[in-house]
């Protein structure tokens, strides 16, 4: 079956910019999470949505940064005024279910990532 | 906050050899995910451990989760040109499936 796709898979834009990328996950999958990945790092969460709420959006860096997710499938992040330092790869990940105790057991399964370049 | 340290950052082997890469964390885990990240690709996921002393094994893969659920670690046995990638260990933090990650390590595996 078809995995998590996210598009663009490479964004170049100049600084000032507003970009969005977006993320298709599996069919059927409630909880919907993006993370962000500078180089030589491992990723960080950025915002988690189950259905169409933002259940946790601690990790967004600033309000440049906003997400949704209007029908609890797509998602699209959104980032306003560009910074040189926000290039990075937008990664998206889906899972069954997000909601759990401590010690959640519900598989992520990754999309290929955006690779958004800030010039 | 909970931090992972992953080590080594780096690693070549020979095709054949054995090695290890360890994941320790700064608080108890409450599950620890290995993922695997090659180039412009996602992270796939390899395996998830919970359970203290728990051990998991993939074809030459096999990870541990330490007794004290403080530690993990990830074992290839006879590596090959396919197991080059980046390793990642990843802990679920907060009431959410949310994950925090390691830096990752880097493996090449010559031929």
């Amino acid at each position: 079956g078809a995995g998590v796709s996210q598009t663009p898979s490479n964004k170049v834009t100049e600084k000032g910019k507003y970009v969005e990328l977006r993320c298709d996950p599996i069919s059927g999958h409630t909880a919907l999470y993006w993370y962000r990945q500078s180089l030589g790092q491992g990723p960080e969460f950025l915002i988690y949505f189950q259905g169409t709420g933002a259940a946790d959006d601690s990790g967004l860096p600033n309000d440049r940064f906003f997400a949704v997710r209007p029908e609890g499938s797509v998602s699209t992040l959104k980032i306003q005024r560009t910074e040189r330092g926000d290039s990075a790869v937008y990664l998206c990940a889906s899972s069954d279910n997000g909601v759990a105790s401590v010690g959640g057991t519900y598989e992520q399964y990754f999309g290929p990532g955006t690779r958004l370049t800030v010039t | 906050s909970q931090e992972l340290e992953q080590s080594p950052q780096s690693l070549i082997v020979q095709e054949g050899k054995n090695l290890t890469i360890n994941c320790t964390s700064s608080k108890t885990l409450y599950g620890l995910y290995w993922y695997k990240q090659k180039y412009g690709e996602g992270l796939i996921f390899l395996m998830m451990l919970q359970k203290g002393g728990e051990e998991k094994s993939h074809e030459k893969i096999t990870a541990k989760l330490d007794e004290k659920k403080q530690q993990s670690s990830l074992h290839i046995t006879a590596s090959q040109p396919s197991h080059a990638g980046i390793y990642l260990c990843g802990a679920p933090t907060g009431g959410y499936s949310t994950l925090t990650f390691g830096k990752g390590t880097m493996l090449l595996v010559s031929p």
